[in-house]
C-alpha cells in the first residue's frame, strides 16, 4: 500500500520569507514517481514537479526548490522570498510506475498543506 | 491552454435530481480519473478508467457512476443528488506510464440544496 504524509496543516508565513512544505511516503514499489501540486482557491491543481525514484538530484525553478531523500522517504518543497500569490493548497502525491493496466498509475495524494502569504 | 475540460463549473441543483458531470479530453489519454474533494481538502479517487468501455471503482466508494464510450469523453452521473454529495469533483487523465503526472480539469463544485 501507498501513503503520503503531509504532517503540517497549515502554514502561515510573511511575505518574503522562506518556507518549507514536508512530505514524507511509503511505498513498496522500487520504481515510483514522486510529485508536487499545487491548488489555488480558484480549485483548479496545477502540477509543480515530478521526480522519479532514481533521480534524487535535487532541483531549483526560480524560487522554487526540492529535495528528495530516498533514504528518509521525504520530499519537501521549498519556497524562497515567498510572494501573497503562492497562497494556496499543496499537495504531495506518488504513483508507481507501471505498465500494467490493473491498479498502476493511481495517484495516491498527501492531506495537503494550506500555505497562507500575509503582507 | 487547458487540455482537459469539465462543465460545468458550478452546479447548485435540488435533492433528487439526476446530474451528470462532464469530463473531455483532447490530449488522447486512455487513463483517466474522476476525484473527490470534501471541504477538508482531501482527494479521493472514486473512479478511474484505462480505456473505452473500461471502468472500475477506486478507493473511495461513490454512489455515482461513470461511462467510457469514447477515449476522449469520461462523464459522471449521479442518478439521485442528495446534499451528501456536495463537494468538488475533479477529473485527469494521464499517460501510460504515469510518469509525466496527471492534467486535472478546473472541477465542478456540486452542491445540493
Amino acid at each position: 500500500a501507498q501513503k503520503v504524509t503531509q504532517a503540517q496543516t497549515e502554514i502561515s508565513v510573511v511575505e518574503k520569507e522562506d518556507v518549507t512544505l514536508d512530505c514524507v511516503y511509503e511505498t513498496r514499489d522500487t520504481t515510483y514517481y514522486l510529485f508536487w501540486y499545487k491548488q489555488p482557491p480558484s480549485g483548479e491543481l496545477v502540477f509543480l514537479i515530478r521526480r522519479n525514484s532514481f533521480d534524487e538530484q535535487n532541483e531549483i525553478s526560480g524560487r522554487y526548490s526540492w529535495n528528495f531523500q530516498k533514504s528518509t522517504s521525504s520530499f519537501n518543497f521549498t519556497i524562497t522570498a515567498s510572494q501573497v500569490v503562492d497562497s494556496a493548497v499543496y499537495f504531495c502525491a506518488l504513483t508507481r510506475r507501471s505498465i500494467l493496466t490493473g491498479g498502476g498509475n493511481k495517484l495516491t495524494f498527501g492531506t495537503g498543506t494550506q500555505l497562507k502569504v500575509e503582507l | 491552454e487547458a487540455d482537459i475540460y469539465q462543465t460545468p463549473r458550478y452546479l447548485v441543483i435540488g435533492t433528487g435530481k439526476k446530474i451528470t458531470l462532464e469530463c473531455s479530453q483532447t490530449m488522447g489519454h486512455d487513463k483517466m480519473y474522476w476525484y473527490q474533494q470534501d471541504p477538508g481538502m482531501e482527494l479521493h479517487l472514486i473512479h478511474y478508467s484505462y480505456g473505452v468501455n473500461s471502468t472500475e471503482k477506486g478507493d473511495l466508494s461513490s454512489e455515482s457512476t461513470v461511462s467510457r464510450i469514447r477515449t476522449e469523453h469520461f462523464p459522471l452521473t449521479l442518478e439521485s443528488a442528495r446534499p451528501s454529495h456536495t463537494s468538488q469533483y475533479l477529473c485527469a487523465s494521464s499517460e501510460p506510464f504515469g510518469g509525466a503526472g496527471y492534467t486535472f480539469g478546473s472541477g465542478t463544485r456540486l452542491t445540493v440544496v
